[in-house]
């Protein structure tokens, strides 16, 4: 099974300013297609996930252009340009590469 | 609003048998892949399985193969898991998610969940 591992688990961050969060996975996610499946989900408390990025960079419908992903292989990061209140929640990669599809155990992202 | 709406959770004993059910609206069901995804009590999300477009193939997390049974209705844009010898640590809410299309490949669409507990 690949495991996704990220960091930090939580991340302190002051209003106005970025955020970063890690997703290192055990192996490499691209696909025999080519492609690289890993995503990023928001949940805020009390609520289901919710699809951020998908294929690593790209933002998915509604999504606000502060949030920003990047990566290749195996080295993935989410980024938030300036963090705003409704931001906070956890943050969870997800690769759908391969059975069993897994995700990160989660970064918590709160405001200072 | 494309929508996916779960029911079937409740309290069960160890040992006992739950059918989740997942109603999808607003969207062609017959046309996405579908999952089921849980999370524990103040726990991270662990994939449970996945059912093709046409049902003629699942995939399941080994820790449940021979336990849980995914299955759909495309006519009724429906969506299920069938849970047997329930236990403790099967307690969670379970989400049924859309798999995006093939460009996406993401969990793009979530329920609300459903609780089960597990109690001896």
């Amino acid at each position: 099974d690949i495991v996704m591992t990220q960091t930090p688990l939580s991340a302190p961050v002051t209003l106005g300013q970025p955020a970063s969060i890690s997703c290192r996975s055990s192996q490499s996610l691209v696909h025999s297609d080519g492609y690289t499946y890993l995503s990023w989900l928001q949940q805020r408390p009390g609520q289901p996930p919710r699809l951020l990025i998908y294929k690593i960079s790209n933002r998915f419908s509604g999504v606000p252009d502060r949030f920003s992903g990047s990566g290749a292989g195996t080295d993935f990061t989410l980024k938030i340009s300036r963090v705003e209140a409704e931001d906070v929640g956890i943050y969870y990669c997800m690769q759908a590469t391969q059975f069993p599809y897994t995700f990160g155990q989660g970064t918590k992202l709160e405001i200072k | 609003e494309v929508q996916l709406v779960e029911s079937g959770g409740g309290l069960v004993q160890t040992g006992g048998s739950l059918r989740l059910s997942c109603a999808a609206s607003r969207f062609i069901f017959s046309n996405y892949c579908m999952g089921w995804v849980r999370q524990a009590p103040g726990k991270g999300l662990e994939w449970v399985a996945s059912i093709k477009e046409d049902g003629s193939e699942e995939n399941y997390v080994d820790s449940l193969k021979g336990r849980f049974t995914m299955s759909r209705d495309n006519a009724q844009n429906s969506l299920y898991l069938q849970m047997n010898n329930l236990r403790a640590d099967d307690t969670a809410i379970y989400y049924c998610a859309r798999l995006g299309s093939n460009w996406i490949w993401a969990f793009d669409i979530w329920g609300q969940g459903t609780m089960v507990t597990v109690s001896s």
